[in-house]
């Protein structure tokens, strides 16, 4: 079974000083690994994604995430935050070796942003 | 531009009222989702569907049915019978095959039922 655990449900930075968003997964298998961003009554969309290629992997707007399987983590990270990075942020897990391949979200981390 | 609509964007509804929700892809991707979001409870799955004219219960069907009848389609009904349906409604879509492919969401429906 999977399972993912995102560690902090806030996260407040100020402008301009890096960002870290902790993730934690459990998973038998191989897994794929997502980051999603959601702002205010919007739907989600990608971050980037790791699926068993390089272990640090880029995404959009600069941010990154690294895949440690020794720790079972893939936390996100931003060297600068900025204003418009305060959103809600979504790790996700999938392998369903057994064909379903359903996604499991964790609870997600606000991030919030002073100026 | 490829991508999932859905409407309305806020839906207002009397207690003991069927609602229908909408869900459009023009991604053609086979497989869909309807997500429900509470305050602190992250994304819960409702129903998914795979392929045209089958579809699966999430973790929350109770009260809520779907059908798929088109690939490009897939709507949800809140019903009556959903104890308590006011929440923020989110359709996915993605490529099915393998659990490397990311899901594309749909803009939501804020649902209040009063």
């Amino acid at each position: 079974a999977q399972s993912v655990t995102q560690l902090d449900s806030h996260v407040s930075v100020s402008e301009g000083t890096p960002v870290l968003l902790r993730c934690n997964y459990s998973s038998s298998y191989s897994p794929s690994l997502f980051w999603y961003v959601q702002h205010p009554n919007k739907g989600l969309q990608l971050l980037l994604k790791y699926t068993s290629a390089a272990t640090l992997v880029k995404g959009i707007n600069g941010f990154e995430a690294e895949f440690k399987k020794s720790e079972t983590s893939f936390h996100l990270t931003k060297p600068s935050a900025h204003m418009s990075d305060a959103a809600e942020y979504f790790c996700v897990v999938s392998d369903s070796p057994g064909g379903s391949y359903i996604p499991t979200f964790g609870r997600g981390t606000s991030l919030i942003v002073h100026p | 531009d490829g991508g999932i609509t859905q409407s309305p964007k806020y839906l207002f509804r009397k207690e003991g009222q069927n609602v229908t929700l909408s869900c459009e892809q023009n991604l053609n991707h086979d497989a869909m989702y309807w997500y429900r979001q509470d305050p602190g409870q992250g994304l819960r799955l409702i129903y998914y569907s795979q392929i045209v004219n089958d579809f699966q219960k999430g973790d929350i069907a109770e009260g809520y049915s779907v059908s798929r009848e088109k690939k490009e389609s897939f709507p949800l009904t809140v019903t009556s019978a959903q104890k308590n349906p006011t929440a923020f409604y989110l359709c996915a879509s993605s490529t099915s095959g393998g659990p490397t492919y990311e899901q594309y969401f749909g803009p939501g429906t804020r649902l209040t039922v009063t």
